[in-house]
């Protein structure tokens, strides 16, 4: 098993750009979720997803999208970027069970200048 | 609300020192409870867990007990190493949710 992957690796994005962050997890996996990690802090939850076809926001998700059209895929996506998405982006998954810890993927450090 | 309150870094300590790092959680039901570490330049993994209370997690060298009474599942290890030099977080899960502490990061120094 690959396990959780994320693409790209790196990225830098000029003010006003749009970008997708890919992430896939080959577990079948029910649950999947969007993070970021500003330098020196936890992480912060920007969105999350139960199931396919099931999206919900968390604690940051102002100026991002997602969509989950297959249990494997979560694309993150960036609208119009910000210098304030400057950030290092992790996707996780995990099973529902509450006894289940997540995954994480690699990450995928943005820089938007 | 949840939440996780970890003990506030950096942590320096020398080769084969004691290791605790601190970390107490809010809950309304009975969350299970994690250490996660993240090397530089990588992804979070999994270190140990616990289910339920008084369980024990292990591994690596490392363990932390789950204590209902206390709220706390303290990350503890007996004699730490170079390698162990990261950032770690304590973290709980109710229901779907996942609740991370803001990080401790550890350096050991030779």
């Amino acid at each position: 098993n690959a396990g959780v992957t994320q693409t790209p690796k790196f990225r830098i994005l000029k003010i006003g750009q749009s970008m997708t962050l890919q992430c896939a997890q080959d577990m079948n996996h029910n649950y999947m979720y969007w993070y970021r990690q500003d330098p020196g802090m936890g992480l912060k939850l920007i969105y999350y997803s139960v199931g396919a076809g099931i999206t919900d926001k968390g604690e940051v998700p102002n100026g991002y999208n997602v969509s989950r059209s297959t249990t494997e895929d979560f694309p993150l996506r960036l609208e119009l970027a910000a210098p304030s998405q400057t950030s290092v982006y992790f996707c996780a998954s995990s099973f529902y069970a509450s006894y289940n810890e997540q995954f994480f993927g690699p990450g995928t450090r943005l820089t938007v200048l | 609300g949840d939440s996780v309150t970890q003990m506030e870094g950096p942590v320096t300590l020398s080769e084969e020192a004691f290791l605790t790092i601190n970390c107490t959680y809010t809950a309304t039901g009975y969350p299970s409870l994690f250490w996660y570490v993240q090397y530089p330049g990588e992804g979070l993994q999994l270190l140990l867990k616990a289910t339920k209370a008084d369980d024990k997690g292990s591994n690596k060298g490392f363990e932390a007990t789950y204590r209902k009474e206390t709220t706390s599942f303290h990350l503890e290890k007996g004699s730490v190493q170079v390698s162990d030099s990261a950032v770690y977080f304590c973290a709980l899960r109710a229901g779907n949710q996942f609740y991370f502490g803001t990080g401790t990061s550890l350096t050991v120094i030779p």
